[in-house]
């Protein structure tokens, strides 16, 4: 069993309201990564850090921002949710040597913005 | 062009059917290859790692063809279980783990 946690796993809000999305990992993991899914659709890195104070903007332009003040901790924010952002929010993690191939994913966050 | 493609079926086979899906990609300093399965509604899973030399785990076999830059996945005596999305994905030389738009399989009763 993968040890990342994202917490809250479903959330519904009203337009306009802060969000933080949380996710840990007790594995010591250097990187992290968020990533957005729509049902039945792929997934799109939206935010991935390399670790403590590093943080990179994806492929997917997000208005959401992540912080990486502590390892095992990668917070995603969005400042005034929107109905727009409505999707499934997975946070993941690796070990930084590019040989280790295994993505660990968190049970994700179903985000709804009425 | 997306950097990874997959066809994204829906592929329904029999039980018991052996079934092949393809992946293509076009960063041709990719260094890694996986495959990893998606159920319905539940976070990605790794399945297996892509070698050049191929490599098989049971049921399930791997190649990757870097002249072609092509990644291959076999599913042989397919299970109800197999029923899934399977995600090809590249490391794109290190910096993040590029995911393919995934391969719908449902294996009928």
């Amino acid at each position: 069993e993968a040890d990342i946690y994202q917490t809250p796993r479903y959330l519904v809000i009203g337009t306009g309201k802060k969000i933080t999305l949380e996710c840990s990992q007790t594995m010591g993991h250097d990187k992290m990564y968020w990533y957005q899914q729509d049902p039945g659709m792929e997934l799109h890195l939206i935010h991935y850090s390399y670790g403590v104070n590093s943080t990179e903007k994806g492929d997917l332009s997000s208005e959401s921002t992540v912080s990486r003040i502590r390892t095992e901790h990668f917070p995603l924010t969005l400042e005034s949710a929107r109905p727009s952002h409505t999707s499934q929010y997975l946070c993941a993690s690796s070990e930084y040597h590019r040989d280790t191939g295994e993505l660990f994913f968190g049970e994700g966050s179903r985000l709804t913005v009425l | 062009r997306k950097e990874v493609e997959q066809d994204p079926g829906p592929f329904n086979v029999p039980e018991g059917a052996t079934v092949a899906f393809n992946c293509t990609y076009s960063n041709s300093a990719s260094q890694s290859f996986f495959w990893y399965r998606q159920d319905c509604r539940k976070e990605p899973k790794l399945l297996m790692s892509v070698y050049s030399s191929g490599n098989e785990d049971g049921r399930f076999t791997a190649q990757l063809n870097r002249a072609s830059q092509y990644i291959s996945l076999l599913i042989r005596d397919s299970k109800l279980s197999d029923s899934a999305t399977y995600l090809c994905v590249s490391d794109n030389y290190g910096q993040n783990f590029v995911f393919g738009p995934g391969t719908r399989l449902s294996v009928l009763p």
